[in-house]
């Protein structure tokens, strides 16, 4: 089955500063790769996706990129501000459509601090 | 903006009781999954509906876990008995077209504590 790996588990930035987050992932069908957000108290939230006939994908601050040969993809948000600090989990597929499943990675703790 | 339901958002509990959680999906999406997620780690699939039938529940601890969403909408977790190792997070999210494709739309989850 799937297994995806997620680096660094926590993540401390000053404000206005790059974060980047990586993970690999072990089924090269994968074709989804989805980016979570999980407030505290809360249950995570979609902040980017990518799919595998994409390279990169951006929203704002915001982009995400895909290497499909080493099966890792990345989360990177620049200019961070307070309101980014939260757990992070990238995900990916394990068969498809109606039957498919999301296959989370460990978390990342992120800290942006003022 | 249409959301998952979930309830209890706490549920304390003794070993060897028996609990309950339920979720109500956005409407109109046809798969549903629970999952749990324990403290520092991420969420871990337990069981999968497509409609009212089960499309995977191997991650499951059949012995005392079961599920099930007879209408195909709204689903319920039980859990029996509890064991201290089930203290977690119960996700429950839904999706339009289904996790291999697209978007998980999760609830704010029901935290479980067994004493």
């Amino acid at each position: 089955g799937e297994n995806v790996e997620q680096h660094p588990s926590t993540l401390s930035v000053q404000e206005g500063d790059s974060a980047v987050i990586k993970c690999t992932y072990s089924d090269s069908a994968s074709n989804y790769f989805p980016w979570y957000k999980q407030e505290l108290g809360k249950g995570p939230q979609l902040i980017i996706d990518i799919r595998s006939n994409v390279g990169e994908k951006k929203d704002q601050r915001i982009a995400v990129t895909l290497n499909k040969t080493a099966k890792h993809f990345s989360l990177h948000i620049t200019e961070t501000q307070p309101e980014d600090s939260a757990v992070y989990f990238c995900a990916a597929t394990h068969g498809s459509g109606n039957t498919g499943k999301q296959i989370f990675g460990q978390g990342t703790t992120l800290q942006v601090k003022p | 903006e249409a959301e998952v339901a979930q309830s209890p958002r706490y549920k304390i509990t003794e070993k060897s009781q028996a609990v309950a959680f339920w979720c109500d999906p956005i409407s109109g999406h046809a798969t549903l999954y629970w999952y749990r997620q324990i403290l520092g780690q991420g969420p871990e699939l337990l069981v999968q509906f497509q409609d009212e039938s089960v499309v995977d529940d191997s991650q499951l601890p059949k012995d005392r876990f079961s599920a099930e969403r007879l209408k195909g909408v709204d689903s319920t977790l039980k859990i029996q008995p509890a064991e201290l190792g089930d203290s977690a997070m119960y996700l429950c999210a839904s999706a339009l077209q289904g996790a291999g494709t697209g978007e998980l739309f999760f609830g704010e989850g029901s935290r479980l504590t067994v004493l």
